[in-house]
């Protein structure tokens, strides 16, 4: 079956620092794979997607890179704000009309 | 409204009793989703209408779980004999072109917690 799995919180980090936050899957099949985040107070809004190998998606300074050779889709941003403090979760899609979610990650930055 | 509506957006119960959450989806949106998260869990798919019909309920748990949409477009979880291990937050999404392109828009939330 399918699986996603994400590093694990939290995750504390300065302003203005590299964030990463690694995520792997095992999938049946060829997967589409997102990034979604949910801000203190709201609903999970999806962040960026990839629907095939070596696609990268992108929105508000994240980074994801879709690596077929390690099953991988690696959250990535290069200087963090307080703003981006939130709980992200890592996906995935086989166009079985399900999403399957990581556990999440949730990340917290300081001034 | 703007966005995906859910109702209420806490509910506490006692073990046993019947509930209802509501979701009312952005309008035009035809597909809609119903996921369960657990304390520091993913959300779980649990079951996905497009129009008025189930397309897919392979994850209700049980029997006990049953959701409608009647009109195409407010959709009821109806939760029969709860126990405790119910409790969660229910999601619900939706999108206008089903869950292929991923775009989907979640509510906030409904919040059960079963005493």
């Amino acid at each position: 079956g399918n699986s996603v799995t994400q590093m694990e919180g939290p995750v504390t980090l300065s302003e203005e620092v590299v964030l990463t936050i690694n995520c792997t899957y095992t999938a049946t099949g060829y997967p589409s794979l997102f990034w979604y985040v949910q801000y203190p107070g709201e609903g999970l809004q999806l962040l960026l997607k990839a629907t095939k190998a070596d696609d990268k998606g992108s929105n508000k300074g994240f980074e994801a890179t879709y690596r077929k050779e390690t099953t991988s889709f690696h959250l990535e941003k290069g200087s963090v704000q307080v703003s981006d403090s939130a709980v992200y979760f890592c996906a995935l899609s086989t166009g079985a009309r399900q999403l399957t979610f990581g556990s999440g990650t949730q990340l917290t930055v300081l001034p | 409204g703007a966005g995906v509506s859910q109702t209420p957006s806490n509910k506490v119960t006692e073990k046993g009793k019947y509930v209802e959450l509501r979701c009312d989806p952005i309008s035009g949106h035809t597909a809609l989703y119903w996921y369960r998260q657990s304390l520091g869990q993913g959300p779980e798919f649990l079951i996905y209408f497009q129009g008025t019909g189930a397309a897919d309920d392979s994850g209700l748990p049980n029997d006990r779980f049953f959701a409608v949409r009647p009109e195409g477009s407010v959709s009821t979880l109806k939760i029969q004999r709860t126990e405790r291990g119910d409790s969660a937050v229910y999601l619900c999404a939706s999108s206008f072109l089903g869950q292929g392109s991923g775009e989907l828009f979640f509510g906030e939330g409904s919040r059960l917690t079963v005493l």
